[in-house]
């Protein structure tokens, strides 16, 4: 059974500050794996997607990593700001279409001013 | 262009009572899915459907049910109302795994 985990499970860090965040997936075969946002009482907005066959992709100040043979991801923020405080998830996909996504539990960041 | 959208966004129970999560999408998604979200525990994955017609069981799907008339609809049927279904749930929806998937923004559920 796939599992994914994140830590830290929370991080508070000051504005400017770049940080990286960390997902692990037990099994190597997924299709591929998407960093998403989800403020207080919200949604979850997708931020980065990366296929199994990819190594990264970038997008403004973020940047996400795939290792898929290790079954490691990490999530990269650059020069932090406040609004970049949330819950940061990440999840794998099992299936082709991915209508089975696995989601870690995520990780709260706080961007202190 | 809507994307996904979930009705109602707050709901309030009694144990026993049944009712419906609306999930729309206007995006001509093949791929759609309804997932809760619990302290704790993350997103658990309740049903899927991957076209119309087609449905299937995710990680926790006892207690709900779901059909898939159309390629639009998704709609979530909870048959008897539990507190232990008191949740956040999810509907979500993507054309494949290259394009990833788009969630709408959520049904708050209480069963009292």
């Amino acid at each position: 059974k796939q599992e994914v985990t994140q830590i830290p499970a929370a991080l508070s860090v000051p504005e400017g500050e770049n940080l990286v965040l960390n997902c692990s997936f037990t099994d190597s075969a997924i299709y591929n794996l998407q960093w998403f946002r989800q403020d207080p009482g919200k949604g979850l907005t997708s931020l980065l997607l990366i296929q199994s066959s990819q190594r990264e992709q970038t997008s403004g100040r973020l940047n996400a990593s795939l290792d898929k043979s290790s079954g490691r991801s990490t999530l990269y923020i650059a020069a932090s700001q406040p609004g970049d405080s949330a819950t940061y998830l990440c999840a794998v996909s099992t299936q082709g279409g991915s209508e089975k996504l696995v989601f870690g539990k995520g990780t709260k960041l706080t961007v202190n001013p | 262009n809507a994307g996904v959208t979930q009705t109602p966004k707050f709901q309030v129970l009694k144990t026993g009572q049944s009712m419906t999560l609306q999930c729309a999408q206007d995006m001509n998604h093949e791929y759609m899915s309804w997932y809760r979200q619990d302290p704790g525990m993350g997103l658990r994955l309740i049903h899927y459907s991957v076209g119309a017609g087609i449905t299937d069981q995710g990680e926790v799907p006892n207690g709900y049910n779901v059909s898939r008339s159309t390629t639009e609809d998704f709609p979530l049927r909870l048959l008897s109302a539990a507190p232990s279904q008191t949740s956040v749930y999810f509907c979500a929806s993507g054309l494949s795994s290259l394009y990833g998937y788009t969630f709408g923004s959520g049904t708050r559920l209480t069963v009292v």
